[in-house]
């Protein structure tokens, strides 16, 4: 049980264009999404919180008109990155937690590569 | 200052060994909650134990146990008999409350190495 995935695992985008990221959550209902970024040999940076069918919350310093989060049901929540940038390269990884449990359950990440 | 602090960038064990993780936390909640997770190159976040504040017990699931000393406010990860799939970044993640939300602060990792 608990398994989240993402899609896709890997994109290349050409610089101002704008691409989206899934996170499932397959056997279970995902009250509470996160977004995290990772850059190479570097930890995990939250970078959002979403709640199904509310606002995301942003941390600080991520930009929230650039990095779009939709928490459309209790299964699914996307990532939009838009008009990415070589800057934004990085992967990318979302995790998932059932109603008031505590663990996160994560997906496998996916990797975009901005040329 | 740093929450979740691992003092290890990379660590060596040998198969069929135990190797200790360290991971010390920084805290004035009462109620926090402690995970390590496992992340191959793959990049997958794999979660391997919880541990709760409350807990009187320390935490065990199969080859990993948490040898949590509250009062040091540590929370090492032990994995015993090695095996080479174990080689991994392993991370330390403390759940904390911020602006009504639940969320995880992670150290900066451990990178451990099992040779044959």
């Amino acid at each position: 049980g608990a398994v989240v995935s993402q899609h896709p695992s890997r994109v290349i985008c050409k610089s101002g264009t704008s691409v989206k990221i899934e996170c499932r959550s397959l056997d279970f209902q995902a009250t509470t999404m996160f977004w995290y970024r990772q850059f190479p040999k570097q930890s995990l940076m939250l970078m959002a919180t979403s709640n199904e069918g509310s606002k995301a919350t942003y941390e600080q310093g991520v930009e929230k008109d650039k990095f779009l989060i939709n928490h459309a049901s209790l299964t699914l929540s996307t990532l939009t990155v838009t008009s990415a940038h070589p800057e934004d390269s990085s992967f990318y990884i979302c995790s998932a937690r059932q109603g008031g449990a505590d663990t996160q359950y994560f997906g496998p990440g996916t990797r975009l590569t901005v040329l | 200052a740093q929450k979740i602090t691992q003092t290890q960038p990379g660590m060596f064990v040998q198969e069929k060994e135990a190797v200790t993780l360290d991971c010390t936390y920084d805290t004035s909640d009462p109620s926090y909650g402690l995970f390590w997770y496992k992340q191959p190159s793959s990049g997958e976040m794999i979660f391997l134990i919880y541990q709760g504040s409350y807990d009187q017990q320390n935490a065990t699931e199969g080859r990993y146990s948490l040898n949590f000393q509250k009062a040091r406010k540590s929370a090492n990860l032990v994995i015993s008999a090695s095996q080479l799939g174990d080689s991994a970044m392993y991370f330390c993640a403390m759940r904390e409350v911020g602006r009504g939300f639940q969320k995880l602060v992670f150290g900066t990792g451990t990178r451990l190495l099992v040779s044959p």
